[in-house]
């Protein structure tokens, strides 16, 4: 079955640091999306991206926050400069008429 | 803002029992999903409801989307170990357009004892 595949696993970065997540997403998918879960909190849509750009953006992605999608396989999240705050659990997903998940990447901003 | 509440938060019971998880809100989805999720996973999809009454069943799972798809429940008959996990209902809201971004709930941890 066609699966969404996230790198790294884990990552763990200093404050303030750069760090680039990375998601392979379902081929023949036209729509990609990155939520974040927080600890103890509701998963939460950061920003979907449809025909190579932005289609949608939450209050959460700032401008520290990028997409790309630099070579028709590989969709990527930028955090420019990481905050505590954004110690959480992030997940790429892509859709056709339902939604598939990656595993995650757990990043830890110490 | 589109809320979903979703309770019971835990749930603890015996193999064999039967248990109902609903999701519920004050506000309008043009469609409702059910996901189970493991630790350390990402969210895997069980069931997407879109009808107001629509009723799905997959093996012992039996899910509900209220007439008015403001609300949805998961029911699950004579739970089993396997069945246990953390349930999480999504919705689509009105309006989303073809982006169909997900409004969360906070999930239902369940564990079936054996």
């Amino acid at each position: 079955e066609p699966e969404v595949t996230q790198t790294p696993s884990h990552q763990v970065t200093q404050m303030g640091q750069e760090v680039i997540l990375r998601c392979v997403p379902i081929s023949n998918h036209l729509y990609f999306y990155w939520y974040r879960q927080i600890l103890g909190q509701k998963v939460e849509f950061l920003v979907s991206f449809y025909n190579n750009e932005i289609s949608e953006k939450s209050e959460i992605f700032d401008d520290q926050f990028s997409v790309e999608r630099p070579d028709g396989s590989n969709f990527t999240l930028k955090i420019r400069s990481t905050k505590l705050e954004d110690s959480a659990m992030y997940f790429c997903a892509s859709r056709d008429y339902g939604y598939t998940f990656g595993s995650g990447t757990r990043l830890t901003v110490v | 803002t589109q809320l979903l509440e979703q309770s019971p938060q835990f749930l603890s019971i015996q193999e064999g029992e039967n248990l109902t998880v609903y999701c519920n809100s004050s506000s309008v989805f043009s469609s409702l999903q059910w996901y189970r999720q493991e630790p350390g996973e990402g969210p895997v999809l069980l069931v997407t409801v879109v009808t107001g009454g629509e009723v799905k069943k997959l093996k012992r799972l039996t899910f509900q989307f209220g007439d008015a798809r403001k609300d949805s429940s998961l029911h699950i008959t004579a739970a089993q170990p396997g069945d246990t996990g953390l349930y999480l209902c999504a919705g689509v809201g009105l309006g989303a357009g073809n982006n169909r971004k997900l409004i969360w709930g906070l999930g239902t941890s369940l564990a079936v004892n054996p």
